[in-house]
């Protein structure tokens, strides 16, 4: 069965980076996108980027461009989201999701809980 | 890239029916037939339950359709049931990348 599996909470201080990791299982890895997604305790989601698993081409929504990169391991299966220069607003819980195309997420991992503070 | 817009909450009794409303631009909801929904219950990850702005998974029960009209996306809950209770977002393309809106909650009163 599919399995999307992220790393533990992180806590953070302001300006700081962070790299949260997402390790798939059940499928293969490198056949489908994995996006990431964010949530701010009580708001709603915000995209913020893909990464195909195949090529390690990568999109970034705009306001994360040049903050935010996404890598992956396809030896293990697993895709990685770093952001740098982490604000106190950042404090989200930050998901990962496989793409079966066009926007088709059908399986998420658990999120990654990230809180920033001094 | 501004969010799609639907509406804060909306509330119904249980069997009948509510309509979410995701209004974009001709840029992302009007330009391309790549609209899906998701289901997210408190401390859940969200749930895909319409793709491609009409199609089901497998699983999701058929009283959830799909629908567009010009730049608003529709999502339609028949028969009502206190599980249907939860957010639920759109998420557009527009062209190479992905936008959320806003996220709608839904109350069975």
């Amino acid at each position: 069965q599919v399995q999307m599996v992220q790393s533990g909470a992180e806590v953070k201080k302001p300006g700081a980076s962070v790299k949260v990791s997402c390790k798939t299982s059940g499928y293969t890895f490198t056949n489908y996108r994995i996006h990431w997604v964010r949530q701010a305790p009580g708001q709603g989601l915000e995209w913020m980027g893909w990464i195909n698993p195949n090529s390690g081409g990568t999109s970034y929504a705009q306001k994360f461009q040049g903050r935010v990169t996404m890598t992956r391991d396809t030896s293990i299966g697993t895709a990685y989201m770093e952001v740098s220069s982490l604000r106190s607003d950042e404090t989200a819980l930050y998901y990962c999701a496989r793409d079966l195309g066009w926007g088709k997420f059908d399986y998420w991992g658990q999120g990654s809980l990230v809180t920033v503070s001094s | 890239q501004s969010a799609p817009t639907q509406p804060r909450s909306v509330s119904e009794s249980p069997g009948q029916s509510v309509t979410i409303s995701c209004t974009g631009t001709s840029s992302d909801v009007g330009g391309y037939n790549y609209v899906s929904w998701y289901q997210q219950h408190p401390g859940k990850a969200p749930k895909l339950m319409i793709y491609e702005v009409t199609k089901r998974p497998s699983g999701v029960p058929d009283r959830f359709s799909g629908s567009k009209s010009d730049n608003t996306a529709s999502l339609t809950i028949s028969g009502l049931q206190a599980e249907d209770e939860a957010d639920y977002y759109c998420c557009s393309y527009t062209g190479n990348n992905w936008v959320f809106g806003g996220g709608t909650k839904v109350t069975v009163l």
